[in-house]
């Protein structure tokens, strides 16, 4: 049972367009989101995240919205470059108590911005 | 400040053999977390360490084990190795001390199981 879903395993955009990547999600007890990006033969780096009581984070060209009631949450990034292009990585985690750490991923997107 | 380092970067295996995969964390964080990432399945978590104690464990069965050292570093060990195993695996660390901290991946240990 996937709880985090990303169902778009690659985006195409060109170059100075917007990219939006969607991910949804199950488990209502999830309190935190998180976007990484990873490049081939790299570990993932963090990008962006939200607080599940907030509904849209900024930062710089990258904003995160949250939609609770639908249980979805999208990476807008504007304009697009194509050193963006890479493998996005939707994450969540569920407040266990204190700062216990566990992510749970999506399967990740893969974005290829075209000159 | 040095990042997260793993080792080996690759590794080679058979069926039945067993390895031990080595994690670094940013100096001065305490918690180290590991994850499976394959192709079909994304990253998974399989356990996290702090203070040199499994905090949280992810689903994956008894020959996937860890453990913590006093100065932070973490290894991951897998006994009898199957074909699935072969996976890219992650280490991320975080200060984990208070409230939600982000974590830093190292490179990942690329393992496959012939």
């Amino acid at each position: 049972d996937q709880q985090v879903k990303q169902n778009s395993p690659s985006l195409s955009v060109q170059e100075g367009r917007i990219s939006i990547l969607n991910c949804d999600y199950t488990n209502s007890m999830f309190d935190y989101f998180l976007w990484y990006k990873k490049y081939p033969a790299e570990g993932p780096t963090f990008l962006i995240s939200i607080s599940s009581i907030k509904d849209k984070n900024e930062d710089g060209r990258f904003t995160v919205f949250l939609n609770k009631s639908a249980k979805h949450l999208s990476l807008h990034i504007v304009p697009s470059q194509p050193g963006d292009s890479a493998v996005y990585f939707c994450a969540a985690r569920t407040d266990s108590g204190g700062s216990n750490y566990k992510l749970t991923f999506g399967k990740g997107t893969l974005l290829t911005v075209n000159p | 400040k040095a990042g997260v380092t793993q080792t080996p970067r690759y590794l080679i295996k058979t069926r039945g053999q067993q390895v031990t995969l080595s994690c670094s964390p940013i100096s001065g964080h305490r918690s180290v977390s590991w994850y499976q990432q394959t192709p079909g399945q994304g990253l998974q978590f399989l356990f996290e360490y702090f203070s040199e104690t499994q905090r949280n464990k992810g689903n994956f069965p008894g020959r996937f084990s860890g453990r913590q050292f006093s100065n932070s570093r973490s290894e991951m060990n897998v006994s009898t190795l199957e074909l699935g195993d072969s996976a890219l695996y992650l280490c991320a660390s975080s200060s984990g001390t208070s409230g939600v901290s982000e974590q830093f991946f190292g490179p990942g240990t690329r393992l496959t199981v012939l």
